[in-house]
């Protein structure tokens, strides 16, 4: 079976511009997570979604942030603008209703300059 | 206070030695824990879960849950390089109401190095 997938694996783009990640779950799985990880702050939780629903967006940190999951099979997650600081990997995971195993996918190394 | 607390390390341990990654946790109410091993560069790759107090062993490792203590460690029984990655630790916290919500709060792991 296929695992979590996300798009693109590595983006570099430059302050101001607008990016966008993507994030295929393993099918079958209700639950969607976004994280960001990086030296200093470890691994965060951004948002996560339930039956394609945003349940609890606390961790996104502006409102330059945003997620969507239009359907079971896809989300992603917008920058705009993009900031230096918002260089790190993001990481999409998914899990099964009744399981609270998490399944990463490889992520995305985002640079802004 | 952190709500799940590791040792960032790095600890290094002699190929063929058991290696010891701890963790403790601050809610009480937690009731499903978890060890993710990340290589640099790659993704967090779950290895172990426990839900009961006691030992849980799956080939080399063992994890093992104290939640009167709350503590939860993971023990690497004759460790290889190939075992050198940061472990991270996480735990599904649960709510006052026995609620789970539904997602898991990550410590900030700990590097471990086995060498030759």
């Amino acid at each position: 079976d296929a695992g979590v997938i996300q798009s693109p694996r590595h983006e570099v783009t430059e302050m101001g511009q607008e990016v966008t990640l993507r994030c295929k779950p393993i099918s079958g799985h209700d639950y969607l997570f976004w994280y960001r990880q990086t030296m200093m702050r470890g691994l965060e939780l951004l948002i996560y979604f339930n039956n394609n629903v945003p349940i609890d967006d606390s961790g996104m940190p502006e409102d330059r942030f945003s997620a969507k999951m239009p359907n079971a099979s896809f989300s992603t997650l917008k920058i705009q603008p993009s900031e230096p600081r918002d260089s790190a990997v993001y990481f999409c995971a998914s899990r099964t209703r009744g399981a609270y195993e998490q399944y990463f996918g490889p992520g995305t190394r985002l640079t802004v300059t | 206070q952190k709500e799940v607390e590791q040792n960032s390390g790095p600890l290094s341990v002699p190929e063929g030695a058991i290696a010891s990654l701890n963790c403790t946790y601050s809610d009480r109410g937690s009731q499903s824990f978890f060890w993710y091993r990340q290589y640099s560069g790659k993704s967090p790759e779950l290895i172990m879960s426990i839900y009961s107090n006691g030992d849980k062993e799956d080939g080399r490792f063992t994890a093992q849950l104290n939640k009167a203590s709350q503590y939860v460690s993971l023990l690497i029984r004759d460790s290889q390089p190939s075992d050198s990655a940061t472990y991270l630790c996480a735990v599904n916290p649960f709510n006052a109401g026995g609620t789970s919500y539904g997602k898991l709060t990550f410590g900030q792991g700990t590097i471990l190095t086995v060498h030759p």
